[in-house]
């Protein structure tokens, strides 16, 4: 299995561009998450999915958009760039009701992609 | 709203001494507490969790334990070898109804010393 995979792995836009990060994952996950990572403030959610077809806002939505039109791929849109979207992406999955109090369990997560905004 | 708060930001130890990372979260609702470990260019990847109706765990020389009155879970590695040296991060889940909460805290880098 591979995982959770992310392309690209890097990109330069210039402000204004768009752009696509994909998120594919081959362990039947229901659930899938896009963060972004900087410097000193850890991983923060972007937006994420329950399953095929839902989205949802997470703590930094501005500026983003998702879809999510087959289980196992979860797009994140950047419609036209800024610079304070620099940053390093990852998409994550995980399992559904994982406990036995129906709390969330582990995420996996993919190798990243790192980009800049001009 | 709800935070994670993760301490120190930087850990430096010698090679075999031990290492403590601690978190506070702010939501008593949380009740799933992971650390996860990210290595150079890699996301992160689970290390070791715990559940709320549990105070320790172990595995091999990573432990966490648990204080829920307190609102604190720490992660302890002993007899740290230099392969340890990564960032490490805490979260803090819970799953109120028709919502969805899964918080990191800031990351702690660890480096650890030969």
């Amino acid at each position: 299995n591979a995982g959770v995979t992310q392309t690209p792995k890097f990109r330069v836009l210039k402000t204004g561009q768009s752009m696509t990060l994909l998120c594919a994952q081959d362990m039947n996950h229901e659930y899938m998450y896009w963060y972004r990572q900087d410097p000193g403030m850890g991983l923060r959610l972007i937006h994420y999915s329950v399953g095929e077809g839902t989205t949802a806002k997470g703590e930094v939505p501005d500026g983003y958009n998702v879809s999510r039109l087959k289980k196992q791929n979860f797009l994140l849109g950047l419609e036209s760039a800024a610079p304070s979207q620099t940053s390093v992406y990852f998409c994550a999955s995980s399992f559904t009701n994982y406990g036995l109090a129906g709390e969330l369990g582990e995420q996996f997560f993919g190798p990243g992609t790192r980009l800049t905004v001009l | 709203g709800e935070n994670v708060e993760q301490h120190p930001s930087t850990l430096s130890v010698q090679e075999g001494d031990s290492a403590v990372i601690k978190c506070t979260y702010s939501d008593s609702a949380s009740n799933y507490f992971p650390w996860y470990k990210q290595e150079l260019g890699k996301g992160p990847q689970l290390i070791i969790d715990i559940r709320s109706n549990v105070g320790e765990k172990k595995d091999q020389r990573i432990a966490v334990t648990l204080n829920k009155t307190a609102k604190h879970f720490s992660l302890h590695i002993t007899e740290t070898q230099p392969e340890d040296s990564a960032v490490y991060f805490c979260a803090a889940s819970s799953r109120p109804s028709g919502t969805y909460k899964y918080i990191f805290g800031t990351g702690t880098r660890l480096k650890v010393l030969a």
